[in-house]
């Protein structure tokens, strides 16, 4: 059965980085997009980015260009997620999503809760 | 910056009929922006429900349908149940692989 199993959970100082990861299984890893999102306490779902293990290739929303990194490892089937320079405004849920290209979101991680704090 | 809204808050009675309207600040929503809707309840992570504006997913309930409705994506809930109480989000595609959330819409079924 598909899964996306993330890594635990994070507390971080302000200005540090972090990296969190979506390991995925049960199905084909390089045939899908992997799609991260955020949601910070009592708020909505934010999208970050998306990344095709097949070629590499990421596309990150503006808001977090120049801090936001997404890999894919495909020895593993696994997906990081680094974002740098975190502030408090980056405590929330980070969840990875499965897209098969073409719009079809369907799996999702359990969500990985990054605290930001001194 | 391209913005997607959603009604904050809607309230359905059980059993009733509900429609969630999903606008982009670009113009009309069509098939080209590949709606899907999520279902969140709490502490949960999100559940996709519909994809490609009406697809529902093998897991997905026969009451929620998409559609497109005068230049939205909608999703409509019929004969609710009181396991519908949650948030529900739209996503949409706007190009160059980049997608944005709607707010969300918080339905109370009372």
């Amino acid at each position: 059965q598909v899964q996306l199993v993330q890594s635990g959970a994070e507390v971080k100082k302000p200005g540090a980085s972090v990296r969190i990861s979506c390991k995925a299984s049960g199905y084909t890893f390089t045939s899908y997009y992997i799609h991260w999102v955020r949601q910070a306490p009592g708020q909505g779902l934010q999208w970050m980015g998306t990344v095709y293990p097949n070629l590499h290739a990421a596309k990150y929303a503006q808001k977090f260009q120049g801090r936001v990194t997404m890999a894919p490892d495909t020895a593993t089937s696994t997906v990081y997620m680094e974002l740098s320079g975190l502030t408090s405004e980056d405590t929330a849920v980070y969840y990875c999503a499965r897209e098969l290209h073409g719009g079809t979101f369907d799996f999702w991680g359990q969500g990985t809760l990054v605290t930001v704090s001194s | 910056q391209t913005v997607v809204t959603q009604e904050p808050s809607l309230t359905v009675s059980p059993g009733g009929t509900v429609t969630l309207t999903c606008a982009s600040s670009t113009g009309a929503v069509t098939s080209d922006y590949y709606p899907n809707w999520f279902q969140q309840r709490p502490g949960q992570p999100p559940r996709a429900l519909i994809y490609n504006t009406n697809n529902k997913h093998s897991w997905t309930p026969a009451r929620f349908s998409g559609s497109l409705l005068g230049g939205k994506a909608a999703l409509t809930l019929s004969g609710v149940q009181p396991e519908d109480e949650a948030d529900y989000y739209c996503l949409l595609y706007f190009g160059g692989d980049t997608w944005v959330f709607g707010g969300g819409t918080k339905l109370t079924v009372l």
